[in-house]
């Protein structure tokens, strides 16, 4: 059964650093997403993307967020400069159509920002 | 702004009784909603969904209901079993965007 991957399943940075998290759709999606989720808190949206751009984003993706598909099969999620509060659990999702359609998920990236 | 709200954090129910998980939302323009199950650290997974234009549909031991008068949606769960504990998601879906519940923690015991 097709599935969304990422990549790194966890990952720890020391705060100002630059992380990239990467996320491989399933093939045949055209619309892909990344949410987050802190520690006992909901799942929050923050972007997704289609057609190489950004279709919508939440207020959580500041000027310190970017996406990008860099070849055919990766979208890739990066924070320039992480914050402590950046600590969260990351989740790629991509859907074949927009409407009507159940998104699948990745496992997560867990990003612990020390 | 919480577009999609899970009043209920937890709930307990015993194995084979039937589990209710509720869901409200405020955006009128939602046309399309999901449950999501999810396991600690792991990402969530579909379970079941409806279109706005329908008010139930089933899939085995799980029924979603829509109320769009009351912009309300339940999930009901029909004979609970102890695998079914975990965290439940309701999501709603407009443009490009999955609104998120903050999820209810379901516990069924054997």
């Amino acid at each position: 059964e097709p599935e969304v991957t990422q990549t790194p399943s966890h990952q720890v940075t020391q705060m100002g650093q630059e992380v990239i998290l990467r996320c491989v759709p399933i093939s045949n999606h055209l619309y892909f997403y990344w949410y987050r989720q802190i520690l006992g808190q909901k799942v929050e949206f923050l972007v997704s993307f289609y057609n190489n751009e950004i279709s919508e984003k939440s207020e959580i993706f500041d000027d310190q967020f970017s996406v990008e598909r860099p070849d055919g099969s990766n979208f890739t999620l990066k924070i320039r400069s992480t914050k402590l509060e950046d600590s969260a659990m990351y989740f790629c999702a991509s859907t074949e159509r927009r409407a009507y359609v159940e998104a699948f998920f990745g496992q997560g990236t867990r990003l612990t920002v020390v | 702004d919480q577009q999609v709200k899970q009043n209920s954090p937890s709930l307990s129910v015993q194995e084979g009784r039937i589990s209710i998980l509720n869901c409200d939302y405020t955006n009128s323009m939602f046309d399309y909603f999901l449950w999501y199950k999810k396991y600690p650290a792991e990402g969530p997974t579909f379970l079941i969904s409806i279109s706005s234009i329908k008010d139930k549909n089933e899939d085995g031991r799980f029924t979603v209901f829509l109320n769009k008068s009351a912009k309300h949606l339940s999930l009901h769960i029909v004979p609970s079993q102890p695998g079914d504990s975990a965290v439940y998601f309701c999501a709603a879906s407009a443009r490009n965007q999955f609104y998120f519940g903050t999820g209810t923690s379901l516990t069924v015991i054997p």
